[in-house]
């Protein structure tokens, strides 16, 4: 079983529509958890990040930690063709040196249509 | 402001072949790292470094050597290229520290075919 686990999708939807984006986790000494957004034949960038539970909210973007559950989320509002991109999320435990070994989930492909 | 550059963006290698895939950064950070991605599998660390002079092994280390000597750079080696490490590679960057504040910043790839 992997540790994160990431429906690949495709995903499509009109454009103005409310996407939501989901990832579950086996362990639980993850505290940080990031969304990370890749158009095609670039790097993946930080769209947003948490830590430990809770929501956290950035323009038409809300990201949510269950750690309960181990179960997160990211949703996105009035959904627009340029959100059109692979869509990963990331968690990291605390490391005693390199913190940024971050575990990614596979992506999941969103398409919107205009 | 460049951020994180990669050469070359495409390369063809026949198997046994050897390469280096090489990454710099002018944000003075300390971190970087190797990531291969592939369908299905998603980014998968291959090495990492946290300063000059200190490398260690991520989770797919196998087939590739890496050295840091500066700050700036963290060249990766292939020694003999196999079809398996088909990929494409990413090269990432961030302060050490908490990943909380510290977010990773990426390369744009290179996209590797061993034939």
């Amino acid at each position: 079983q992997k540790e994160v686990e990431q429906d690949p999708g495709p995903l499509s939807v009109p454009e103005g529509a409310i996407v939501s984006l989901n990832c579950t986790y086996s362990n639980s000494a993850f505290q940080y958890f990031m969304w990370y957004r890749q158009y095609s034949r670039k790097g993946p960038e930080l769209l947003m990040y948490t830590y430990s539970s809770g929501n956290k909210e950035d323009g038409r973007f809300t990201a949510q930690v269950d750690k309960s559950s181990k179960y997160i989320s990211l949703f996105i509002r009035d959904s627009q063709p340029s959100d059109s991109a692979t869509y990963l999320c990331a968690m990291s435990a605390r490391y005693g040196g390199a913190t940024n070994k971050l575990i990614f989930g596979t992506g999941t492909l969103l398409a919107v249509q205009p | 402001n460049a951020g994180v550059t990669q050469t070359p963006k495409f390369q063809v290698l026949k198997t046994g072949q050897s390469m280096t895939l090489q990454c710099a950064q002018d944000m003075n950070h300390e971190y970087m790292s190797w990531y291969r991605q592939d369908p299905g599998m998603g980014l998968r660390l291959i090495h990492y470094s946290v300063g000059a002079g200190i490398t260690d092994q991520g989770e797919v280390p196998n087939g590739y050597n890496v050295s840091r000597s500066t700050t700036e750079d963290f060249p990766l080696r292939l020694l003999s290229a196999a079809p398996s490490q088909t990929s494409v590679y990413f090269c990432a960057s961030s302060y050490v520290g908490s990943s909380y504040n510290s977010p990773l910043h990426f390369g744009n790839g290179t996209r590797l075919t061993v034939t």
